[in-house]
């Protein structure tokens, strides 16, 4: 099963809280579990990145976390602000080949001032 | 910008129509991508090329045809398409359609099908 599941389908934050995003996968042979930010009128662009040998990765403001087991993974944007407002999706690939790259259908993120 | 450009950036068109669009990335990739993006719904592959041979065709209806003259140029062409045909089309390009890349994606063309 190639699906990827991604939710929620919206998401509404205050500025300076925390967004959550979260996604599972079935497919044990992926290896490559990437989120991308799309704001509108814009293609989506690759936020972050992770491999499942390690749980998590932070980079500023953005968390991925990983679990394995569950075969679960969440993007975690810390200190949320206005900017932050845009369409997010998790994917999942064998190898990051663009090719090959499943995508979650997508969280639309509003950061409220 | 990401270095790949589409355009036109908004297309409305007949179903009886046919036009084309276009995609250029000034990045050296030899990797080049159609995507579909309807409301709500996960991004879809469409094709792929890799140096300028189609690799990649996700049983993509006849009415949609790719082309790639170079490793720097896309096209997808467009004919008798339908009203669920809309969509936004995002290309992307990437140095290798199977190595450890990224894929930079261009910023798409609305699709209107009336």
């Amino acid at each position: 099963q190639q699906q990827v599941k991604q939710s929620p389908q919206s998401l509404i934050v205050q500025k300076g809280g925390i967004s959550i995003i979260n996604c599972a996968y079935e497919n044990t042979a992926f290896d490559y579990f990437p989120w991308y930010q799309q704001f509108p009128g814009k293609g989506p662009a690759l936020l972050i990145a992770i491999r499942p040998d390690v749980s998590e990765k932070k980079e500023g403001r953005f968390t991925i976390s990983f679990n394995k087991s569950a075969k679960q993974f969440s993007l975690h944007i810390m200190d949320s602000q206005p900017g932050d407002s845009a369409t997010y999706f998790c994917a999942a690939s064998r190898g990051s080949s663009a090719s090959k790259i499943i995508f979650g259908s997508g969280t639309r993120l509003s950061i409220r001032p | 910008e990401t270095g790949v450009t589409q355009t036109p950036r908004h297309l409305v068109m007949g179903m009886t129509n046919k036009k084309s669009l276009k995609c250029e990335q000034h990045l050296g990739h030899n990797a080049m991508y159609w995507y579909k993006q309807s409301a709500k719904k996960p991004l879809e592959l469409m094709f792929v090329y890799s140096l300028e041979e189609r690799v990649e065709n996700n049983s993509v209806p006849s009415r949609f045809s790719p082309e790639c003259p170079n490793s720097s140029h896309l096209f997808l062409h467009l004919h008798t398409l339908q009203p669920e045909d809309s969509a936004l089309y995002l290309c992307a390009s990437s140095q290798d359609s199977r190595g450890n890349t990224e894929a930079f994606f261009g910023q798409g063309t609305r699709l209107t099908v009336v």
